[in-house]
């Protein structure tokens, strides 16, 4: 069946450290892979994208790799504040109409 | 860009009673997306709309739930004889076409208690 993992404990890590946050897949070939961030009560927010023949993606403090061989995206945070504590969605789309989401890793950040 | 707006942003109702949700979307998306997320959980899909067209449904959506997107504008979410299993965020995204932009665009959520 396919299937989209993310670390289902929270992560908790230092300001100032590298948060990496792991998305693993099964039986999908997706076109491309998005990372949203969201916060309690409120929708998801787009962060990044990354197609299925790119490697690394940057966006500031922000970084995703795409491994189609391994089937995982690793998600990067890095000089991580407490204001990025939240929940990151890993998101797959496959050329239909759905974007598949997974169930989320919850991030804290401590001062 | 005034983004998506959904309402109401918080519903409670008795088991057994009909609620609509509405959604207006970013004014040049053409697609609309419903999505529905309960706690600890990712969004699932329940279906979406490209202009007026509902292109797909999730076999999540029972025969109680409807959508409509008249004139492929706003759109509306109903769900008829609620049950207490539906308790949840319902979450309505937009995007463009893609090759323009593929992410979505989410709104605040409605979330709804059943009692």
């Amino acid at each position: 069946s396919q299937k989209i993992e993310q670390n289902s404990e929270a992560l908790n890590i230092q300001e100032g450290k590298t948060a990496t946050l792991t998305c693993n897949y099964t039986n999908y070939s997706p076109a491309y892979l998005q990372w949203y961030r969201q916060d309690p009560g409120r929708g998801p927010v787009f962060l990044l994208l990354i197609r299925e023949n790119e490697k690394e993606k940057r966006k500031e403090r922000l970084k995703v790799t795409f491994d189609t061989t391994l089937k995982q995206s690793l998600f990067h945070i890095t000089a991580s504040q407490p204001a990025d504590s939240a929940t990151y969605l890993c998101a797959l789309h496959t050329g239909g109409f759905k974007t598949i989401f997974g169930a989320g890793t919850r991030l804290f950040v401590k001062a | 860009d005034t983004g998506v707006s959904q309402d109401p942003r918080h519903k409670i109702t008795k088991r057994g009673q009909n609620v609509t949700f509405r959604c207006d979307p970013i004014s040049e998306h053409n697609r609309l997306y419903w999505y529905r997320q309960t706690l600890g959980q990712g969004p699932e899909f329940l279906t979406y709309f490209q202009n007026e067209a509902q292109l797909e449904k999730s076999r999540l959506l029972s025969d109680r739930f409807s959508a409509e997107r008249p004139k492929g504008s706003f759109s509306t979410l109903e769900i008829q004889r609620t049950e207490q299993g539906d308790s949840a965020m319902y979450l309505c995204a937009s995007s463009q076409t893609p090759g323009l932009s593929e992410k979505l665009f989410f709104g605040s959520g409605t979330q709804l208690s059943v009692l």
